[in-house]
């Protein structure tokens, strides 16, 4: 069965830290995708990546930068975290770019 | 550029009674069509997806969806709720060719009363 696994779950950064969040996939999807959730909004595309050592621009990248080492594991880096950037945080992969996209259990990131 | 609306926030329902939820996409093209299901601390589960063909797609759980090219529509149906069915339901359009992003709704809170 397809799998998407997230790290850590949850976490708790101070304003100005740098966070990192890492997710995996055993799925052997080319794309991989970071999506922001805000309380009460669908999800917005920070981040994807259709191929390893190579990242995309979504709709909201700013502060936010992204890393695709490998097929399986694509990171999200945050270098200076800001109160706004308190949310769920998403990583999905997909077969390709039109496919259905396979979710991750999400991280829950408070920026303090 | 590809948008979706769900007109609905919360949508409140009694154990038993039918469902719709209302999906209305914007794009000049061919859509291809989803609808997710988040429970709540989980990530989102496809429910169904439109790529072509029979405009009435079946889902799991007894869920279906059809899509109205004339309406630009795909909403949720289900013929009987469960109290377990009370989640966020998110639909969502990618195009069939070009830019193939995936846009989300905003979701509609959906609540089952026993």
């Amino acid at each position: 069965e397809a799998a998407v696994t997230q790290s850590p779950r949850s976490k708790v950064a101070v304003t100005g830290g740098k966070v990192t969040l890492s997710c995996h996939q055993t799925n052997n999807h080319d794309y991989m995708y970071w999506y922001r959730q805000d309380t009460g909004h669908g999800l917005r595309l920070i981040h994807y990546s259709y191929v390893a050592d190579s990242t995309e621009k979504g709709d909201i990248p700013d502060g936010y930068k992204a890393s695709r080492p490998s097929q399986e594991n694509f990171s999200l880096i945050l270098e200076l975290a800001s109160l706004s950037q308190t949310a769920v945080y998403f990583c999905a992969s997909s077969g390709d770019g039109y496919a259905e996209q396979f979710f991750g259990p999400g991280t829950r990131l408070t920026v303090l | 550029a590809q948008s979706v609306t769900q007109p609905d926030a919360r949508v409140t329902v009694s154990e038993g009674a039918s469902l719709q939820l209302r999906c209305k996409y914007s794009y000049s093209g061919t859509p291809y069509l989803f609808w997710y299901v988040q429970y709540p601390r989980q990530g989102l589960q496809l429910l169904l997806k439109y790529y072509s063909g029979d405009p009435v797609v079946q889902g799991v759980n007894g869920f279906e969806a059809e899509f109205i090219k004339s309406n630009s529509s795909f909403h949720l149906r289900k013929a009987s709720v469960h109290w377990s069915d009370s989640a966020v339901y998110f639909c969502a359009v990618s195009a069939s060719s070009g830019s193939w992003q995936l846009i989300f709704g905003s979701g509609t809170q959906l609540t089952v009363m026993p």
